[in-house]
């Protein structure tokens, strides 16, 4: 399996600017997470997927904040418009509920720099 | 709701000895999991092992394995014959479903060869 799957690997934009993070989860897994790494805050559980419904949100800094899951090998995260806070690494996870354990498996991230 | 606590911002070990990172949690549900994850500097969080609240027995991948404590709340993960390769951070990780997983803060552990 090629695992699960990021792009781009790095964004750079200015603030104002709306910016869309992709992500394609494991084949068959039915759980998707974003999360946001920075060194203040560590990793935060921003939202997350099961069967593409987004379950808890309750991690979205705030309406700039939006993301989807159109079908089950598809998501985004768009942040508009951008501010300079908003620079971190999202990572994109999946997991399945098909197993006994439930170890999410984490994408390469996405390192996003608003300047 | 869960909390991670991981007491070591960082951790020294010679290569090929063992060295065990510190982890706590917090949960008043009866049922959960345990998970560890390494973040090489390069980036990426690479899942290590895993350990269920019902399980009887320490859980072990090759040279990782968990200390888990029920009674002291604790989820120790223990790297034995350390390797130049192990220099990362680690991460300890609770959850209660197939849903959200809370972190901890995490430890660098340093190999000194």
């Amino acid at each position: 399996d090629a695992g699960v799957i990021q792009s781009p690997r790095h964004e750079v934009t200015e603030m104002g600017q709306e910016v869309t993070l992709r992500c394609k989860p494991i084949s068959g897994h039915d759980y998707l997470f974003w999360y946001r790494q920075t060194m203040m805050r560590g990793l935060e559980l921003l939202i997350y997927f099961n069967n593409n419904v987004p379950i808890d949100d309750s991690g979205m800094p705030e309406d700039r904040f939006s993301a989807k899951m159109p079908n089950a090998s598809f998501s985004t995260l768009k942040i508009q418009p951008s501010e300079p806070r908003d620079s971190a690494v999202y990572f994109c996870a999946s997991s399945t509920s098909w197993e006994g354990s439930y170890e999410q498996y984490f994408g390469p991230g996405t390192r996003l720099t608003v300047t | 709701a869960q909390k991670i606590t991981q007491t070591q911002p960082g951790m020294f070990v010679q290569e090929k000895e063992a060295v065990t990172l510190d982890c706590t949690y917090d949960t008043s549900d009866p049922s959960y999991g345990l998970f560890w994850y390494k973040q090489p500097s390069s980036g990426e969080m690479i899942f290590l092992i895993y350990q269920g609240s019902y399980d009887q027995q320490n859980a072990t991948e090759g040279r990782y394995s968990l200390n888990f404590q029920k009674a002291r709340k604790s989820a120790n993960l223990v790297i034995s014959a350390s390797q130049l390769g192990d220099s990362a951070m680690y991460f300890c990780a609770g959850g209660t479903s197939y849903g959200k997983l809370t972190f901890g803060q995490g430890t660098i552990l340093t190999v000194h060869p």
